[in-house]
């Protein structure tokens, strides 16, 4: 199946700063990616839609100031937690739409905020 | 969000026996719906998927069944083995054109040597 990279893998950022996440296609173009957040236990629940060349669109619930999304290309979209506190912290996971064929996941990105 | 799990429910089950994981999707207009397996740790892995106008389908060792009358999706794990331990989501796509993937709350599977 096609591959999507998620970077980094875990991070660890003091409380008040900013953290960035990328998504990378590495063998499609995906005019569409996901972006979802997974708390222990729980399922992912769907947190915004990045289409490349245009604002993101968030689900009910999701504050756009605090989590934007970037999808400068057909390869990349990025997700920037701003100004991060413990709460934030969680399991963030990205997934790459090649159209005609399905939505592939990255392997998730381990958010602790301290 | 569209899918808030609390505690994920557990199923236990012996090592070489049948495995059934049940679901239930929220949207009838929904057109294509995907089972994942997910590892501690890792993003979700696909296994099977199943369109709105079939009711079954094979792959190896897996079965989805789909039951579009009461909006209800199972996987069966033929044989289960220690590997299929894991937590086990189901997701619903659609309506058509849409490509929103929408997630169960999951099921843990627990694989008893």
């Amino acid at each position: 199946g096609a591959v999507v990279s998620q970077h980094p893998s875990r991070v660890i950022c003091k409380s008040g700063t900013s953290v960035k996440i990328e998504c990378r296609s590495l063998d499609f173009q995906a005019t569409t990616m996901f972006w979802y957040r997974q708390f222990p236990k729980q399922s992912l629940m769907l947190m915004a839609t990045s289409n490349e060349g245009s604002k993101a669109t968030y689900e009910q619930g999701v504050e756009k100031d605090k989590f934007l999304i970037n999808h400068a290309s057909l390869t990349l979209s990025t997700l920037t937690v701003t100004s991060a506190h413990p709460e934030d912290s969680s399991f963030y996971i990205c997934s790459a739409l090649q159209v005609g064929v399905e939505a592939f996941f990255g392997q998730g990105t381990r958010l602790t905020v301290v | 969000g569209e899918s808030v799990g609390l505690h994920l429910p557990t199923l236990s089950v012996q090592e070489g026996d049948n495995s059934i994981i049940n679901c239930a999707y929220s949207n009838s207009a929904s057109d294509y719906f995907i089972w994942y397996k997910q590892e501690s740790g890792k993003g979700p892995q696909f296994i099977i998927d199943i369109r709105s106008n079939m009711d079954k389908r094979q792959g190896q060792r897996v079965t989805v069944l789909l039951n579009k009358t009461v909006k209800h999706l199972s996987l069966q794990i033929a044989a289960t083995q220690p590997g299929d331990s894991a937590v086990y989501f189901c997701a619903e796509v659609g309506p058509s054109g849409t490509y929103k993937y929408i997630f169960g709350t999951g099921t843990r599977l627990k694989v008893l040597a």
